[in-house]
């Protein structure tokens, strides 16, 4: 069955400071590839996502993801963190169908 | 402005009640699908509908029931059978590419 690894729970980073959040997903071809971010009672907001073509995309916000198939990875990096970006953010894989499979989460805190 | 609503942003349930969410979109989408998220959890997925008058179950169906009588609209119930409804509840309509579209949520709490 296919699934959605977000290593990291939460993490907490310095506002300045780089980011990377990472996602293992388990399918065996190419899915299509998601990262949302949620605000404390908020709904999901599409940061990026990923069909094919250049591995790396850029969204929105300045986070950009890469897809690595050798890793089956999907990282999402920001170079300069802003206190803004303290959220909660998804990985989400589709394989095709009606089902997209979401990570658990991971929750960003950005500290002063 | 295209997007999705959903109504209200807080509900209340007493022990026994049904109580239903609303869920509109005027993206123009035909797939549907209602999402359960509880604290430190990821999504569950409740219900979809990829056309109008057409549903089927997700992965924590029981105690919900949903209808799809329009293409903008697909309003989620949740019944006196379900024994644990305290959550968030999210509605997203399903764009090119499998892109899902979130609304603001409702959230769900029980007397």
């Amino acid at each position: 069955a296919q699934s959605v690894t977000q290593p990291d729970i939460h993490i907490t980073v310095s506002e300045g400071a780089s980011l990377e959040l990472r996602c293992n997903y388990s399918y065996g071809a190419t899915p299509y590839l998601f990262w949302y971010v949620q605000s404390p009672g908020q709904g999901l907001q599409l940061l990026l996502k990923y069909f094919s073509g250049d591995t790396l995309v850029q969204g929105i916000k300045g986070f950009e993801a890469e897809f690595k198939r050798s890793q089956s990875s999907f990282n999402l990096r920001k170079p300069s963190v802003h206190w803004s970006d303290a959220a909660e953010y998804f990985c989400a894989v589709n394989t095709g169908g009606f089902k997209t499979i979401f990570g658990a989460g991971t929750r960003l805190f950005v500290k002063a | 402005d295209g997007g999705i609503t959903q109504s209200p942003k807080y509900l209340f349930r007493k022990e026994g009640q049904n109580v239903t969410l609303s869920c509109e979109q005027n993206l123009n989408h035909d797939a549907m699908y209602w999402y359960r998220q509880d604290p430190g959890q990821g999504l569950r997925l409740i219900y979809y509908s990829q056309i109008v008058n057409d549903f089927q179950k997700g992965d924590i169906a029981e105690g919900y029931s949903v209808s799809r009588e329009k293409k903008e609209s697909f309003p989620l119930t949740v019944t006196s059978a379900q024994k644990n409804p305290t959550a968030f509840y999210l509605c997203a309509s399903v764009g090119s590419a499998e892109t899902q579209y979130f609304g603001p949520g409702t959230r769900l709490l029980v007397l």
